[in-house]
């Protein structure tokens, strides 16, 4: 079973702090790696993608992806309260278009 | 633009009875996802549709679920008969084309409670 693996937390960082969320993935020929955020009883709604080894930035966030490594992460700098959510790293394999989904890392930000 | 939408939004069913799900993508998306997402579970996928083909259902379980979309547009997802591990939130998300490079945008899910 080709998986997506999440740390399910809670990560629980400071207000202002850099929350740092870790994915790591089974697939070796996977191509394209989505980060979904995902509140409370509402449904997910995509952050940031990266298709290429190295980082990818957009405003606060920034995707990081190292392919040999088979690993993905999403830097949240400046934290805030409304950061507060589960984190979904989602990964396309290799032979399927639609998406495998970890399950998601809880993040706090703490006021 | 409208978004993915869906409906009932909330549906408590007993086991073994039958229950049905509606989703309308984004105008203009010909590929619609049918997810489950069991509590605590990242997204599962169910079933993709390319227009009204099947791109994607391996992850069906074809004995009791069934889904179809409707002149490539509005699509329908079926459970008969429910068990109880069919509690879940069964999210539809579109995406223009479908080749995995592309945002899927979700519709707000449909919580089904099995008694």
């Amino acid at each position: 079973q080709k998986e997506v693996e999440q740390n399910s937390g809670p990560l629980s960082v400071p207000e202002g702090a850099i929350a740092s969320l870790n994915c790591t993935y089974s697939d070796r020929g996977s191509q394209s790696f989505f980060w979904y955020r995902q509140y409370s009883g509402k449904s997910p709604e995509l952050i940031m993608f990266i298709y290429s080894n190295g980082d990818k930035e957009d405003g606060r966030f920034t995707a990081q992806l190292n392919k040999a490594s088979q690993y993905v992460s999403l830097l949240i700098r400046d934290s805030q309260p409304s950061d507060s959510a589960t984190y979904l790293c989602a990964a396309q394999m290799a032979g399927r278009r639609a998406l495998t989904f970890g399950s998601g890392t809880r993040l706090q930000v703490q006021p | 633009e409208a978004g993915v939408a869906q409906s009932p939004r909330y549906k408590i069913i007993e086991k073994r009875q039958s229950v049905a799900f509606w989703c309308n993508p984004i105008s203009g998306h010909a590929t619609l996802y049918w997810y489950q997402q069991i509590l605590g579970q990242g997204p599962k996928l169910l079933i993709q549709f390319q227009n009204n083909g099947v791109v994607d259902d391996s992850q069906l379980p074809k004995d009791r679920f069934s889904a179809e979309r409707l002149k490539g547009v509005d699509s329908t997802l079926k459970i008969q008969p429910a068990k109880l591990e069919d509690s879940a939130v069964y999210l539809c998300a579109s995406s223009l084309v479908g080749t995995g490079r592309e945002t899927q945008y979700f519709g707000p899910g449909t919580r089904l409670l099995v008694l």
